[in-house]
């Protein structure tokens, strides 16, 4: 599977809860990015990261959310007692980095549910 | 602030009935133009990229194009696999070319 890939594709969670969402880049994609779905919404960056390095974390909620890319496995986005309000689809997408403006793929997301 | 507005919303077409969804955008120095399909429960799929005013691209009844103000996908006798919502998107938020901001999307519905 040359694409991105995210799970768990559906997580439900009771409030208070943590959710952690993974991504797996395509393959020589170094670079990574989540948006956030809210109903009757478009997509609204998180987060930029690369290997090891959070580059702009600036749509991303000051409290209880957090982003990682370690230099090994998937990224991670993950959520710290979660409420209502975090009920969403997560995307992420990768590029490969090569400058300019790159294309972003996207994964098929993660739909939250929290109770 | 950089906005991205689609229009219209929704859009029902009969099988063949060709048609124009619209993007149009304010961006402080435009560093490229996105065009993404939706299906339900799905994540975006990449279609075109566009660069400067008066480039075109095309794939199979999708054609994109583009203004200094506004992007065009055209449709050209659509089939009902077209359905989808189709969404644009720009770089923006500082210079940034990777911040996407991507208008709410129109929804296409080709009935048979």
């Amino acid at each position: 599977n040359a694409g991105v890939m995210q799970n768990p594709r559906h997580l439900v969670r009771r409030r208070g809860q943590e959710a952690r969402l993974r991504c797996s880049p395509m393959k020589g994609h170094s670079h990574v990015y989540w948006y956030r779905q809210l109903p009757e919404e478009g997509l609204k960056f998180m987060v930029y990261l690369q290997k090891e390095n959070i580059i702009d974390e600036s749509g991303m909620p000051k409290e209880r959310f957090s982003a990682e890319f370690p230099k090994e496995g998937p990224s991670i986005l993950r959520i710290q007692q979660v409420v209502r309000g975090d009920s969403a689809a997560y995307f992420c997408a990768s590029s490969p980095g090569q400058g300019s403006t790159d294309t972003q793929y996207f994964g098929p997301g993660t739909r939250l549910t929290v109770l | 602030e950089d906005q991205v507005t689609q229009s219209p919303e929704a859009l029902r077409l009969q099988e063949g009935e060709s048609s124009s969804l619209n993007c149009s955008y304010t961006v402080s120095g435009l560093r490229g133009l996105f065009w993404y399909r939706q299906d339900p429960g799905k994540g975006p799929e990449f279609l075109f990229t566009l660069y400067s005013a008066g480039e075109e691209k095309e794939k199979e009844r999708l054609k994109a194009t583009l203004t200094k103000k506004e992007s065009f996908l055209h449709i050209t006798a659509p089939k009902p696999e077209d359905s989808a919502t189709y969404l644009c998107a720009v770089p923006s938020g500082g210079g940034s070319n990777y911040k996407l901001t991507f208008g709410k999307g129109t929804l296409l519905t080709v009935n048979p």
